[in-house]
């Protein structure tokens, strides 16, 4: 069983679009996060969720939106893509927050052409 | 602003030697820094937490030592293999309550046979 599940792992879209990327936890932790690496592998953190409420919003244009419709998932709307929204997406999950473990999901590739 | 820095974007040695990788940061006192492993094309994975009150931490051939004097900590591997081969990151807690990590951008540790 995936502990942190995210789907799709690969999108490929044009820029202007809107798309999705979902995520699902069964560790049944209260934390949530979306976290964005770049081509140059910095790995920064996007969006943090705990028990369904939005805890950091990292200056992250507000094309993103993030929703969490419960504990165990955590989705990230963005629309009107650019082309440098390409990127990794990885979604993450601790319980109690980052002094604990966070464990990460196998990340979504996202390509805007 | 808080800054990670690891100071070396790749570190190349040979089987059977020690890797010694190090974090560096800036304008904060974390609680606690973590040890993470990226393999390519996968989500990073927990490898070590180590607490401001604790000097050192070992797990099998991996040790990880916290100087908060210096506002370091360095990440060690004795008797490398090819295997352990991957980027490493290091990660703080920065936000009040521990709500979120932020990563340095990873070293790339390259074990040659």
């Amino acid at each position: 069983d995936t502990a942190v599940s995210q789907t799709p792992k690969y999108l490929v879209t044009q820029m202007g679009n809107d798309k999705s990327i979902k995520c699902e936890q069964n560790l049944g932790h209260d934390t949530m996060y979306w976290y964005k690496q770049d081509s140059k592998k910095f790995l920064k953190i996007m969006f943090s969720y705990n028990n369904k409420e939005l805890i950091i919003n990292e200056t992250v244009p507000n094309r993103f939106s993030p929703k969490s419709p419960d504990k165990a998932h955590l989705n990230l709307h963005i629309n009107s893509l650019e082309l440098g929204d390409s990127a990794v997406y990885f979604c993450a999950s601790s319980q109690g927050g980052g002094s604990n473990t966070i464990y990460f999901g196998e990340g979504s590739w996202l390509t805007v052409v | 602003s808080q800054k990670i820095e690891q100071n070396s974007e790749a570190l190349n040695i040979q089987e059977g030697k020690t890797a010694t990788l190090t974090c560096n940061y800036t304008n904060y006192s974390p609680a606690y820094l973590q040890w993470y492993r990226q393999d390519p094309g996968r989500g990073p994975v927990f490898l070590l937490l180590i607490r401001e009150n604790e000097k050192e931490k070992r797990k099998e051939r991996l040790k990880v030592t916290f100087d908060t004097t210096l506002k370091q900590s360095l990440f060690h591997i004795t008797a490398s293999q090819p295997a352990d081969s991957a980027t490493y990151l290091c990660a703080l807690d920065i936000y009040q309550a521990g709500t979120a990590l932020i990563f340095g951008k990873g070293t790339t540790l390259s074990v040659s046979s």
